[in-house]
């Protein structure tokens, strides 16, 4: 069936890199994507969020790019910082589909001094 | 800002016991609200969504069910909770017309 995964399950940067996490979705109904970031023992958090009808968002030292033409999706972080360290889920809402966004494994992003 | 309270943040209980998970929403009114499970090392699974009071569809068969008796507030229960139903459970909501979710802060099930 169509789902949203990700390349790599684990990732680590050193502090002040930049960090790049990738996401491939295969639906292609997909209208709407979001990074969650979830810490340990909690509940995930809102990043930032793109639609597709946008290839790039930028926020507070992140950026999204969505390609849908190879139905890709990208988080990076710029300046990683110790507080970054967590676990970075994309999440889909296919046109359509209802409610619920579709969520993808996770990657967990570990940043080194 | 809309806000999910969920508990307890743990939760211990012997096989064959019930559950009884609450959630409750604060900061908005008539939400679409969700129950998922997360696996350790692994994405969220959608288990209920509500769309409104008595309003429940379930994603996956199994020995869980959910309720929604008040605007606010969704219940995952089980009458007899089986090894596999341990795991760290996540309520969310979402406001109408917005799929993008907000999430409780977990409950960690661990069934003995």
């Amino acid at each position: 069936g169509e789902s949203v995964g990700l390349h790599l399950p684990t990732l680590s940067v050193q502090e002040g890199d930049n960090s790049i996490i990738n996401c491939a979705y295969s639906n292609s109904a997909s209208d709407y994507f979001i990074w969650y970031k979830q810490e340990s023992g909690k509940g995930p958090q809102f990043i930032i969020d793109i639609r597709s009808n946008m290839d790039k968002r930028q926020g507070q030292r992140v950026t999204v790019l969505l390609n849908k033409t190879v139905k890709h999706l990208s988080l990076q972080i710029a300046a990683t910082q110790p507080g970054d360290s967590a676990v970075y889920f994309c999440a889909e809402n296919p046109l359509g589909s209802g409610y619920a966004l579709n969520f993808g494994k996770g990657t967990s992003l570990l940043v080194t001094p | 800002s809309q806000t999910i309270h969920q508990w307890p943040a743990t939760l211990v209980q012997p096989v064959g016991s019930p559950l009884s998970l609450e959630c409750t929403v604060e900061g908005t009114s008539n939400p679409n609200l969700y129950w998922y499970r997360q696996a350790a090392g692994r994405g969220l699974q959608l288990l209920f969504y509500s769309v409104g009071i008595g309003q429940i569809s379930s994603e996956v068969p199994q020995n869980l069910s959910a309720s929604r008796p008040q605007d606010r507030q969704f219940i995952l229960s089980s009458k007899k909770l089986l090894l596999s139903d341990s795991g760290f459970y996540l309520c969310a909501g979402s406001l109408r017309g917005r799929p993008e979710a907000f999430f409780g802060q977990g409950t960690r099930l661990t069934v003995v």
